[in-house]
């Protein structure tokens, strides 16, 4: 089967530097996805790695490791909008997302 | 482009009864995923259809099923409802390359 970890809290202050880990096993891995959810809303893509290395998106960036199983993804000069749950999700082949439990983010002033 | 339409957005039903849930995809997205969110366990998947066809199933019971219809728009029922079903069902679409899920604003279901 597969399974996915990742912290299930974090805090930070504005302006901080956050990384988000997380750790997969899973058969026919393509790559992995990180998507936000705000309270109340519907996740939305963040980022996706299918090869090893760093992508970065603005203030977000993605890092894989397909030989650990490892990707995190780092927050940096949060703001106080970037509150919400993050979700790691692995791309396989032939099948839909298969998501972690989520790490709900808290940034404070 | 319209997004994932998910309908109804609210349901109130009691146990033993049964729901129906609706999803509209993106126009041109073939593979629906239906997924449940409960407080502390994240999303878990519960099924995909691709092109009308279940390509694949989560480790759900029989009393949830769902189908796909030639436009894409896919259902999902829950027959025979427990309290535990309750929950925000959320629906995501996507394209073949399947590398980015779009997902509706989901349904909240409360079985009372």
């Amino acid at each position: 089967g597969q399974s996915l970890e990742q912290p299930s809290e974090v805090t930070a202050v504005e302006g901080a530097i956050v990384q988000i880990n997380c750790t997969y096993q899973t058969s026919g891995f393509y790559g992995l996805s990180w998507y936000q959810q705000h309270d109340g809303g519907a996740p939305t893509f963040l980022s996706y790695n299918a090869l090893d290395g760093l992508e970065e998106t603005g203030r977000f960036s993605s890092f894989l490791s397909r030989s650990d199983s490892y990707g995190y993804l780092l927050l940096q000069e949060l703001q106080m909008k970037d509150s919400a749950s993050y979700f790691c999700a692995v791309n396989q082949a032939g099948t839909a997302l298969i998501f972690g439990k989520g790490t709900t983010l808290s940034v404070s002033s | 482009k319209a997004g994932v339409t998910q309908t109804p957005r609210y349901l109130i039903k009691t146990r033993g009864q049964q729901v129906t849930l609706s999803c509209s995809p993106i126009s041109g997205h073939r593979s629906v995923s239906w997924y449940q969110q409960t407080p502390g366990q994240g999303l878990q998947f519960l099924f995909e259809y691709f092109s009308e066809t279940q390509r694949n199933k989560g480790n759900f019971p029989g009393r949830f099923s769902g189908r796909q219809f030639s436009n894409s728009r896919s259902e999902m029922n829950v027959s025979t409802l427990e309290l535990g079903d309750s929950a925000l069902y959320l629906c995501a679409s996507s394209t073949d390359s399947n590398t980015e899920a779009f997902f509706g604003q989901g349904t909240r279901l409360t079985v009372v």
